[in-house]
């Protein structure tokens, strides 16, 4: 089955860290870019981060860049989005999502999601 | 506030056609024809609908359909079943600096 499994989310206190993880399987996974992509309670979807197949690009939203850091193994079909000074507004469900090709390195849609992971960060 | 711009709602009945906007500016929606749709249903993570504007992923109804003039993005469904009740988003490109941006987010409900 094609699928992708969100892990790792959890409480944490501001200032804090988190490594999520998202296990592939049922599609090659180092062919596909990957990419986390987050939704605060009652929200609308934002894009956090995406990876080329390879993980030689990366690349991050604003609102994250220099806190977050996305990587993936592709001998183990595992991405990961290590998340350090963790703020308030970092709270929300975060989907790992696959990309497929579109022709363009960072150009992505988003057609295989996971469930979603929480992450909350409070005091 | 998200950097596209949808209505908070939009309802229909039955066997109607209805359209949900999505507006941008020259820099993501207008410049690029690199729109998608998602459906999202209470509790379940985001479907992709439509990309690159127009075209539908297989396996998604021909009921579905995107168009965009100018700055504005447009997701029609025709005749509307109770399983399109749902949040339906508007997503871009927006250059190799932001990348992507998604709209706020459209309740559909069906009558």
């Amino acid at each position: 089955e094609v699928q992708l499994v969100d892990s790792g989310g959890g409480l944490v206190q501001p200032g804090g860290s988190l490594r999520l993880s998202c296990a592939a399987s049922g599609f090659t996974f180092s062919s596909y870019a990957m990419s986390w992509v987050r939704q605060a309670p009652g929200k609308g979807l934002e894009w956090v981060s995406s990876i080329s197949n390879s993980g030689g690009s990366t690349y991050y939203a604003d609102s994250v860049k220099g806190r977050f850091t996305i990587s993936r193994d592709n001998s183990k079909n595992t991405l990961y989005l290590q998340m350090n000074s963790l703020r308030a507004e970092d709270t929300a469900l975060y989907y790992c999502a696959k990309v497929p090709p579109t022709g363009y390195s960072d150009v992505w849609y988003f057609d295989l999601w996971g469930r979603g992971t929480l992450v909350t960060v409070s005091s | 506030q998200s950097a596209l711009t949808q209505p908070a709602s939009v309802s229909g009945s039955p066997g109607q056609s209805i359209t949900i906007s999505c507006t941008g500016t020259s820099s993501d929606v207008g410049g690029y024809n690199f729109v998608s749709w998602y459906q999202q249903h209470p509790g379940k993570a985001p479907k992709l609908m439509i990309y690159d504007v127009t075209k539908r992923p297989s396996g998604v109804s021909n009921r579905f359909s995107g168009s965009k003039s100018g700055n504005t993005a447009s997701l029609t469904i025709s005749g509307l079943q109770a399983e399109d009740e749902a949040d339906y988003y508007c997503c871009s490109y927006a250059g190799s600096s932001t990348y992507v941006v998604f709209g706020g987010g459209t309740k559909l409900t069906v009558l």
